[in-house]
């Protein structure tokens, strides 16, 4: 079955940059989409298919993917911006596939 | 804009039955894939099980298999989630999702609770 990895937490100070990378076998060859989730809150989707904004999501997020690793880069960082963040692929073996989540905290 | 309203949750002994059902609204519920995600407590997202927008596939996770039933009845534009032989470990919030064509969520439900305990 395919793994996707993500570091539990990442903490960015208020206005800079965070980087939050989900890594898995050849990830590079599949769309990788980002969602967020507040507390309380369901997820909502931020990118898919790598680097594509829904519309409503700020330009402050982008991602990118190559390789075994893909990246959600969160520019700016905002106090609203704290949340937990998953990322997401479609597998041949697995279907449908959620990296275990990492926790963002703007200082 | 479609939005998904899920039911049907609650409190149920360890091997017993619960479906869940979720109602979309808007038009073109047949032209997309349909799944269910769940979280567990204080944990991350699974995905547990997805439908195409014909009804005519389904897929599940390797955790609910031979357990759970997903179905869709287009003419009621609903997504169902029949839960059978639940255990402890099924306890979660269970969302509905909308698919793209990608296999992203783009539109979820706000999610109900399901609870598993004697």
């Amino acid at each position: 079955s395919y793994e996707l990895t993500q570091p539990l937490s990442v903490s960015v100070a208020l206005g800079q940059t965070a980087r939050i990378t989900c890594g898995g076998n050849n990830i590079g060859s599949k769309n990788v989409h980002w969602y967020q989730q507040k507390p309380g809150q369901a997820p909502v989707l931020v990118i898919y298919g790598d680097s594509n904004r829904p519309s409503g999501i700020p330009e402050r997020f982008s991602g990118s993917n190559s390789g075994n690793a893909a990246t959600l880069t969160i520019s700016r960082a905002q106090a609203g911006d704290e949340a937990d963040y998953y990322c997401q692929v479609w597998d041949s073996s697995t279907s449908r596939v959620f990296g275990g989540g990492t926790k963002l905290t703007v200082l | 804009e479609v939005q998904l309203v899920e039911s049907g949750g609650g409190l149920v002994q360890p091997g017993g039955s619960l479906r869940l059902s979720c109602a979309a609204s808007g038009s073109t519920f047949t032209s997309y894939a349909m799944s269910w995600v769940r979280q567990a407590p204080g944990k991350g997202l699974e995905w547990v099980s997805a439908i195409s927008g014909s009804g005519g596939s389904t897929y599940y996770a390797d955790s609910v298999k031979g357990r759970f039933t997903i179905s869709r009845d287009n003419s009621k534009n609903t997504l169902y989630l029949q839960m059978n032989s639940l255990r402890a470990e099924d306890t979660a919030v269970y969302y509905c999702a909308k698919d793209t064509d990608l296999s992203a969520f783009d539109i979820w439900g706000q999610g109900t609770m399901v609870t598993v305990s004697s």
